[in-house]
């Protein structure tokens, strides 16, 4: 079965960092690039970044550039999101998402920025 | 960075029904055109990709059409479980990103 697992979630102060994961199984992860997309409380989708199978190509939306780092370990098949200087409107329920068009989803990572 | 706009905001349709939803880009994405469907609490769920190529497992009753700055997602005949939120996505400009549009949401009449 395709599966996509995020973790690492939590409640950070602003300021703080935090790191993401999502596990991957089911496929062959090096084959695909893969996204964090997140969603705040009651609001749409928002794209945050992506990665291509071999972390040639990687993007960010403006308002995490700088502040965001995704990565990935093809050995491990992991796909990683290191967040610092969180902000009160990072707060979202972080998915990752496989392929450039998002074809398989995670259930979700929830990141809550407050102090 | 392109900007991708649904409208409308919110759909009235009854089941059986069919329902047209649009989506539209700043700049033109070729068919690299993504639609999802998103029910409460769920992850969204990819329905069509290239404009008009159904997911697996897709029912035949989605269909999404148009190319460069214009797209459609019809919803032929509305089931129950078809009311949800709709949204749109690019994925031409990658990287940098793939924008989601802001979302319709599909609601029983």
């Amino acid at each position: 079965e395709v599966q996509l697992v995020e973790s690492g979630g939590g409640l950070v102060q602003p300021g703080r960092s935090l790191r993401l994961s999502c596990a991957a199984s089911g496929f062959t992860f090096d084959d695909y690039a893969m996204h964090w997309v997140r969603q705040a409380p009651g609001k749409g989708l928002e794209w945050v970044s992506g990665i291509s199978w071999n972390s040639g190509s990687i993007g960010y939306a403006d308002s995490v550039k700088g502040r965001f780092t995704i990565s990935r370990d093809n050995a491990k098949n992991s796909l990683y999101l290191q967040m610092n200087s969180l902000r009160a409107e990072d707060t979202a329920l972080y998915y990752c998402a496989k392929n450039l068009h998002m074809d398989v989803w995670g259930k979700g990572t929830t990141v809550t920025v407050s102090s | 960075e392109i900007v991708m706009t649904q409208s409308p905001a919110t759909l009235s349709v009854s089941p059986g029904e069919r329902a047209t939803l649009s989506c539209r880009a700043s700049q033109s994405v070729s068919s690299n055109l993504a639609w999802y469907q998103q029910k409460p609490g769920q992850a969204p769920r990819l329905l069509i990709y290239g404009a008009s190529t159904r997911a697996t497992g897709i029912p035949a009753r989605f269909s999404g059409s148009g190319s460069g700055t214009e797209f459609t997602l019809t919803i032929s005949s509305l089931q129950s479980e078809d009311f949800a939120v709709y949204y749109c996505q690019q994925y031409n400009n990658w990287p940098p990103g793939g924008t989601f549009g802001q979302g319709t949401k599909l609601e029983i009449k």
